[in-house]
């Protein structure tokens, strides 16, 4: 059984300021997917990475992929109240018949 | 634009009670999946139909029976209904190819009281 943490589970910051969230596995994936809820809806898919090391950029929204394949992290830069919402990682591993495990999630609130 | 539609939103049922999550999605994918999602617990997978004619059980499956009635339409049937159940549920599809994300709809929250 493959596991998938993420940390923190909270985050409140200011306006303005950076943070980062990291996403670390139990077992190697094949690719990681991140996604943003927000209260009352689905998860919305941001970006997916497939290759050790990848670096993907969304606007102010870095996503890293660690070289071995283990873990992954998503850095906002100067972080806004639009930013507020509930960020999960799922990862696909290579024995999973296509199927994602997500992590918890990280619960970020930006004030304004 | 629809994506992924699922239907009802909101349902409270009685223990014991039985009934039907329709999802449906109009992007042509031939992964679908369902998820329930409690609170500090996350996406939890019940089952998933990689492809037309096939289901299989994924991690919490107890109490729920699922449909592939087409490539289009999965369902989820709680044939009895337990407080246990009380979550939100959401259907998810995917291709099988990259890039693999899903797309997710808006969910259903259900309580069984």
């Amino acid at each position: 059984t493959q596991l998938l943490e993420q940390s923190p589970q909270f985050l409140s910051i200011q306006e303005g300021e950076n943070l980062t969230v990291y996403c670390n596995s139990s077992s190697v994936f094949s690719s990681l997917q991140w996604y943003r809820q927000e209260p009352g809806e689905g998860p919305v898919l941001l970006v997916t990475v497939v290759t050790g090391g990848e670096v993907k950029k969304l606007k102010r929204l870095t996503f890293q992929f660690g070289d071995a394949r283990k873990d992954s992290s998503l850095h906002i830069t100067a972080a806004q109240p639009g930013d507020t919402g509930l960020y999960l990682c799922a990862a696909r591993y290579n024995t999973n018949a296509g199927k994602s495990t997500f992590g918890d999630g990280t619960t970020l609130t930006v004030k304004p | 634009n629809a994506g992924v539609t699922q239907t009802p939103k909101f349902q409270v049922l009685k223990t014991g009670q039985s009934m039907t999550l329709q999802c449906a999605q109009d992007m042509n994918h031939n992964s679908m999946y369902w998820y329930r999602q409690d609170p500090g617990m996350g996406l939890r997978l019940i089952y998933y139909s990689a492809s037309e004619g096939t289901t299989d059980k994924g991690e919490v499956p107890n109490g729920y029976n699922v449909s592939r009635l087409n490539k289009r339409e999965f369902s989820l049937r709680l044939e009895s209904a337990a407080p246990s159940q009380t979550s939100v549920y959401f259907c998810a599809s995917s291709e099988r190819a990259p890039p693999y994300g899903y797309t997710f709809g808006s969910g259903t929250r259900l309580t069984v009281v």
